[in-house]
């Protein structure tokens, strides 16, 4: 079966730092995504591992364990902005990517 | 123009209207997909089309029929929709290359309600 799990909902403060965590069973690995969701907005892709290690990009890194079946995004000097949605998505194969049930983060101040 | 766009924002129908939502890009885009997300859930998978082709139908009900006129459009037609189908319809396109690290590009959804 098909399988991706996050944390359901996540609180920290503005300048902390926050890992979201990722665990997935697929039946195929091409590649994990990470998308932001701002409530009533459209995902926006944000991060992007297909081999093990850590990819950074500014604020936002993101890490995986092909052989854990594990993912993290690591959001750095958090802004009130950056409470939002956080899904994880692996792509299967093709054209299908399967996404995470999302983890809400709170930024407080 | 990094943009894709979708409409109506907003639909309410009933269980006997025929509606449609429409999607739009201009990035030269070959694949396009149709996703639905209910609340606090993840977007599924409803239909993909690449190069105007259907390649995927996840055995969604033929209640929701998707078509793509050109490689910039792409519709959903919707009939006798049930109340459980209300949810956010997102459309999405991607590079259709063949890379695995085809980042999707999501307009910004159609919130519909079936009464």
């Amino acid at each position: 079966g098909q399988n991706i799990d996050q944390p359901t909902e996540m609180t920290a403060t503005e300048g902390a730092i926050v890992q979201i965590n990722c665990t997935y069973q697929t039946s195929g690995f091409n590649g994990l995504f990470w998308y932001q969701q701002h409530a009533g907005e459209a995902p926006t892709f944000l991060s992007y591992n297909v081999l093990d290690g850590l990819e950074e990009k500014g604020r936002f890194s993101s890490f995986l364990s092909r052989s854990k079946g594990y993912s993290y995004l690591l959001l750095k000097e958090l802004q009130m902005k950056d409470s939002a949605s956080y899904l994880c998505a692996v792509n299967n194969g093709g054209f299908k990517t399967i996404f995470g049930a999302g983890t809400r983060l709170f930024v407080k101040a | 123009d990094t943009e894709v766009t979708q409409t109506p924002k907003h639909l309410v129908m009933g269980m006997t209207n025929k509606k449609s939502l429409k999607c739009e890009q201009h990035m030269g885009h070959r694949a396009m997909y149709w996703y639905k997300q209910k609340a606090k859930k993840p977007p599924e998978l409803m239909f993909v089309y690449s190069y105007e082709k259907l390649s995927i139908n996840e055995s969604v009900p033929s209640r929701f029929s998707p078509e793509c006129p050109n490689s910039s459009l792409l519709n959903l037609h919707l009939h006798a929709l049930q109340p459980e189908d209300s949810a956010l319809y997102l459309c999405a396109s991607s590079q259709a290359e063949g890379q695995t690290n085809e980042k999707l590009f999501f307009g910004s959804g159609t919130q519909l309600s079936v009464l």
